[in-house]
């Protein structure tokens, strides 16, 4: 069946570092790549998203490009602010019209001033 | 706007018995997704639901049902409840559902159950 691996961490970093989580899949067909982020006390918030291959999606910083070649969508940002303390997850949605999300078990990352 | 809403926020039951968790979902979204989220791992997919029907189901047991009201709103009902069952109950809603293009979805804060 469809399956997300990803870096589970826990990650600790310095503001203003390299930020890059690991991310692979594997799925039938060409599914759509998603990163959520979960900030302390929120629900799930839709980081970034690519719906083809080498298409990159980004947002605040953050970026992931969807390599069908190496089935990977790792997530990066090149400086990292205190901000960004959260637990970011992987995702994948399937072909075939249902909008069911498979996740990765998440990875939780701490940035000190 | 009002996001997803969820109630109750949290929740402690004792084993075998049952539980109802609610969703009211973004205006003018008519379709409603549950997942389950157990501690150190990632969301897994219950249920979606689209105009009162359902589009999808998860490998869940037959314990765990769910209906989706005219309003758009949904519960998630778990009996016979395990302590396995503990976990963080997340609603998703979207606009549209079953579309070539992905229907964002947005998520709710969670209903934390507690099994004992």
């Amino acid at each position: 069946g469809d399956s997300v691996t990803q870096m589970e961490g826990p990650v600790t970093l310095s503001e203003e570092a390299f930020l890059t989580i690991n991310c692979t899949y594997t799925a039938t067909g060409y599914p759509s790549l998603f990163w959520y982020v979960q900030y302390p006390g929120e629900g799930l918030q839709l980081l970034l998203k690519a719906t083809k291959a080498d298409d990159k999606g980004s947002n605040k910083g953050f970026e992931a490009t969807y390599r069908k070649e190496t089935t990977s969508f790792h997530l990066e940002k090149g400086s990292v602010q205190v901000s960004d303390s959260a637990v970011y997850f992987c995702a994948l949605r399937t072909q075939g019209g249902s909008e069911k999300l498979v996740f990765g078990k998440g990875m939780k990352l701490t940035v000190n001033p | 706007d009002a996001g997803v809403t969820q109630s109750p926020t949290h929740l402690i039951k004792t084993r075998g018995q049952q539980v109802t968790l609610r969703c009211s979902p973004i205006s003018g979204h008519k379709s409603v997704s549950w997942y389950q989220q157990v501690l150190g791992q990632g969301p897994q997919f219950i249920f979606q639901y689209y105009e009162k029907e359902e589009r999808g189901r998860g490998n869940f047991p037959d314990r765990f049902s769910a209906r989706q009201f005219p309003n758009y709103s949904s519960e998630l009902n778990v009996n016979a409840l395990l302590l396995g069952d503990s976990a963080l109950y997340l609603c998703a809603s979207s606009k549209e559902a079953g579309t070539v293009n992905y229907n964002e979805q947005f998520f709710g804060p969670g209903t934390r159950l507690t099994v004992l």
